[in-house]
Order: structure tokens, then C-alpha cells, then sequence
């Protein structure tokens, strides 16, 4: 069985400031893909990134990084000097290799302020 | 860019309604997945479609059911509405062996 967890359920900082998103996975496969997916007000769920099991590097892009680490399950998210607009909800996911059926967690409130 | 199209945004209805969620998708994409979405639960997969005419159930399908005549429409079906299945309802495609899921914008249904 596959599960995700967030076990963050809201986060609130002052803009500016970095901000870490917690992503835990457990699953059974070998292969698999993770995702990260941003839901802002509108409702909207937004592609951030996916990352499969065979590919450990971190990966950075603007303000966003995301770190794989396989020997603790984890797949951390990191926003550098938040902004205002990156108030949202964050998901992350989790997805046999092969398959066609996201595993979602429960997602992380993220608020930011001025 | 592909677009998920949702025919409703918010919806009310009422207990033992017969209730019907549209979704279409633009961009010819086998696969697509009904999920409902509930505070401190996250996204939770009801059914999905792998072909026309196929279906899977997910992990929540009691007290729905789904249709799929068309490759870009996918419909969600409440056969008796009742007030626990008041919740925010995201449709999403991709296809088939390529990531991402696309998602819609929702739908918001209310049962009273």
C-alpha cells in the first residue's frame, strides 16, 4: 500500500523568510515518481515537479528546491525568501512506476505574510 | 497547454438527488481520475478511466458511480446525493504513461 504524509498541516511565515514543506512516503515499489503540486486559492492544482525513485539528485528552480532522500522516505520541499503569492496549499504524491494512480497526502497550508 | 474543463464550478443540491459532474478534457488524453478533496483528508481517488468505456474504482467509490462514451469526457455520478458527499470534487487527466496529472478547477458541491 502506498501512503504519504504531511504531517505539516499549516505553516505561517513572514515573507521573506525560507520555509521547508515535510513530504514522508512509504511504499513497497522500487520505482516510483513523486510529485509536488500547489493549490492556490482559486483551486487549481498546479505541477511543480516530479521526481522518479532512480534520480536522487536535489533539484533547484528559482526560489523552489526540492531534496530526495530515499534512505529516510523523504522528499522535502523548500521555498527560498517566500513571497506573498506563495500562500497555498501544498500536496505531495506519490505514484507506483507503471501505474496510473496518484497517492496523495494531506497537504501543508502555507501562509505567508507581510 | 492542456485544459480540464469542469462545467460547474459550485453546485447545490438536494438529498437524493441524482447528480451529475461534467468533465472534458482538450488534449486527446487516455487517462483520466475523479478525486474528491476534504480539509485534513487531502485528495482522495473515487474512480478512474483508463479507455472509453473503462472504468477502475479508487479508493472511495461507494455512492458513485462514472461514465466514459466520449475519450475527452469522464462524468461523475451521484446516483442518490446525500450530505456526506458534500465536498470539493477535482477532476484531472493525463495520458497514458506520461506525468503530470492535469487537473480542473473543481467543483464544489453542497448537498442539503
Amino acid at each position: 500500500a502506498q501512503k504519504v504524509t504531511q504531517a505539516q498541516t499549516e505553516i505561517s511565515v513572514v515573507e521573506k523568510e525560507d520555509v521547508t514543506l515535510d513530504c514522508v512516503y512509504e511504499t513497497r515499489d522500487t520505482t516510483y515518481y513523486l510529485f509536488w503540486y500547489k493549490q492556490p486559492p482559486s483551486g487549481e492544482l498546479v505541477f511543480l515537479i516530479r521526481r522518479n525513485s532512480f534520480d536522487e539528485q536535489n533539484e533547484i528552480s528559482g526560489r523552489y528546491s526540492w531534496n530526495f532522500q530515499k534512505s529516510t522516505s523523504s522528499f522535502n520541499f523548500t521555498i527560498t525568501a517566500s513571497q506573498v503569492v506563495d500562500s497555498a496549499v501544498y500536496f505531495c504524491a506519490l505514484s507506483p512506476g507503471g501505474g496510473n494512480k496518484l497517492t496523495f497526502g494531506t497537504g501543508t497550508q502555507l501562509k505567508v505574510e507581510l | 497547454d492542456v485544459k480540464v474543463t469542469q462545467s460547474s464550478r459550485y453546485l447545490v443540491k438536494r438529498t437524493g438527488e441524482k447528480v451529475f459532474l461534467e468533465c472534458v478534457q482538450d488534449m486527446d488524453h487516455e487517462n483520466m481520475f475523479w478525486y474528491r478533496q476534504d480539509p485534513g483528508l487531502g485528495l482522495r481517488l473515487i474512480y478512474f478511466s483508463y479507455d472509453v468505456k473503462m472504468k477502475e474504482k479508487g479508493d472511495i467509490p461507494e455512492g458513485y458511480s462514472v461514465s466514459r462514451e466520449k475519450k475527452e469526457r469522464f462524468s461523475l455520478i451521484l446516483e442518490s446525493a446525500s450530505t456526506n458527499q458534500t465536498s470539493m470534487y477535482l477532476c484531472a487527466s493525463h495520458s497514458r504513461g506520461i506525468f503530470p496529472l492535469h487537473f480542473g478547477n473543481g467543483t464544489r458541491l453542497t448537498v442539503t
